[in-house]
């Protein structure tokens, strides 16, 4: 049983083209996130939901745009890719932080490269 | 904004020899954690140490909390080939009401030459 799933697992694509990638968590938590790892390997947050509601949104292009539809579920959209975008995006998730102590679990990741 | 720094970027070792990862924050931390990620995958929790001065071990790996809970660190005895990879700390903070922020260092990559 796959604890947090991402798809596609990779995704090529051109640039100004607008992408998806979904996330789909079965252990029962309240958060997820999105983060970015570049190719320097630096690991960076870009969103953090809370059983649908947005709780963490860094300095993120408003061309990257969360939804999450119910707290098993966070989706990544982006609109107008560019070089930049290329990385390698985590959905993770975890309980609910009520005393700021909660391990995350990660997907598999999804690799998108912009041509 | 909170910052957590780690160093080494980069540690090459003999199969058999130590290995340590420092961690350190720019502020007092709620809880520290470690997360290992192999080459290829992606990263998975290893150990949260929550207390001041905290010492926890798995097997060859000891953690440690520092008294300030400001830095942390992440010993290996012996490395193995099966060490290898990116170990990255994460520190946690409030960002705001009850919702907390980890924020990741940028790991130390881990090579084992056999």
């Amino acid at each position: 049983d796959t604890a947090v799933s991402q798809t596609p697992k990779y995704l090529v694509t051109q640039m100004g083209n607008d992408k998806s990638i979904k996330c789909e968590q079965n252990l029962g938590h309240d958060t997820m996130y999105w983060y970015k790892q570049d190719s320097k390997k630096f690991l960076k947050i870009m969103f953090s939901y809370n059983n649908k509601e947005l709780i963490i949104n860094e300095t993120v292009p408003n061309r990257f745009s969360p939804k999450s539809p119910d707290k098993a579920h966070l989706n990544l959209h982006i609109n107008s890719l560019e070089l930049g975008d290329s990385a390698v995006y985590f959905c993770a998730s975890s309980r609910r932080w009520t005393s700021g102590s909660s391990e995350q679990y990660f997907g598999p990741g999804t690799r998108l490269t912009v041509t | 904004g909170q910052q957590v720094m780690q160093i080494p970027q980069y540690q090459h070792v003999q199969e058999g020899e130590d290995f340590t990862t420092y961690c350190n924050s720019s502020t007092t931390l709620s809880n520290i954690q470690w997360y290992k990620q192999r080459p290829g995958g992606h990263p998975v929790f290893l150990i949260q140490l929550v207390k001041s001065g905290e010492v926890k071990k798995q097997k060859r790996l000891t953690f440690q909390f520092g008294e300030a809970k400001k830095n942390s660190s992440l010993h290996i005895t012996a490395t193995q080939t099966t060490d290898v990879g990116t170990y990255f700390c994460a520190g946690t903070s409030q960002s705001g009401g009850s919702n907390y922020k980890l924020t990741f260092g940028k790991g130390t990559l881990l090579t084992v030459n056999p």
